[in-house]
């Protein structure tokens, strides 16, 4: 099993451009997140989906996007990027956390994006 | 509103010497809480996390954590350090029906030989 991956590895961008994330599980997971991480700031939520089909806001969601293309894939898009959105960016799941909310997250390695 | 504190941003230690990362949440109900490790340039990975089952919880490679709730905290400990335990501690919290994370701000453990 390969986990968690996330496409691309890195990536840089101009102000005003866009761009979409893409993160896939192989773990049968119901759950997935989108997660930026801030030198000093931890990790902060900006969307997760509780099932297939639903998506639900986070702690950071303004300037993202999201879509739950189906039980393996859960992808971040960026519309117009800015400078305030350069971060590493990581997507987790988790197996069924409505039932049980001390699932273990799973992180996938990290997009690391710049935008100049 | 729940939330963690991690007291340092920076922990160094001496190989063997004991390992004291420190956690402390606020919530208004009964928390649920976990360590994650980040090694550079990886994810996270669960080291621990506290149920409800037991106060004192082990985790992988040696880690260990106490529940406390008079005094709110959840710290992490180990023994003896490894060079191989250099790396950054975050210490999460959820309470709700569904498992939406909040991670402190991160530890980073560095071992010198």
């Amino acid at each position: 099993n390969a986990g968690v991956t996330q496409t691309p590895k890195f990536q840089v961008l101009k102000t005003g451009q866009s761009m979409t994330l893409q993160c896939a599980q192989d773990m049968n997971h119901n759950s997935m997140y989108w997660y930026r991480q801030d030198p000093g700031m931890g990790l902060r939520l900006i969307y997760y989906s509780a099932s297939e089909g639903t998506t639900d806001k986070g702690e950071v969601p303004n300037g993202y996007n999201v879509s739950r293309l189906n039980k393996r894939e859960f992808s971040l898009r960026l519309e117009s990027a800015a400078p305030s959105q350069t971060s590493v960016y990581f997507c987790a799941s988790s197996e069924n956390p409505r039932t049980s909310p001390t699932d273990t997250q799973y992180f996938g390695p990290g997009t690391r994006l710049t935008v100049l | 509103a729940q939330s963690v504190t991690q007291l340092g941003s920076h922990v160094s230690v001496s190989e063997g010497a004991l390992v004291l990362l420190r956690c402390n949440y606020s919530s208004s109900v009964p928390p649920y809480l976990f360590w994650y490790v980040q090694y550079p340039n990886q994810g996270l990975q669960l080291l621990l996390k506290y149920t409800s089952a037991a106060t004192l919880v082990k985790g992988i490679n040696g880690f260990e954590a106490e529940f406390k709730k008079s005094e709110t905290s959840f710290h992490l400990t180990k023994p003896s350090a490894h060079m191989s335990d250099a790396a950054e501690y975050f210490c999460a919290v959820t309470n709700t029906g569904f498992q939406k994370l909040v991670f402190g701000t991160g530890t980073r453990l560095l071992v010198s030989p």
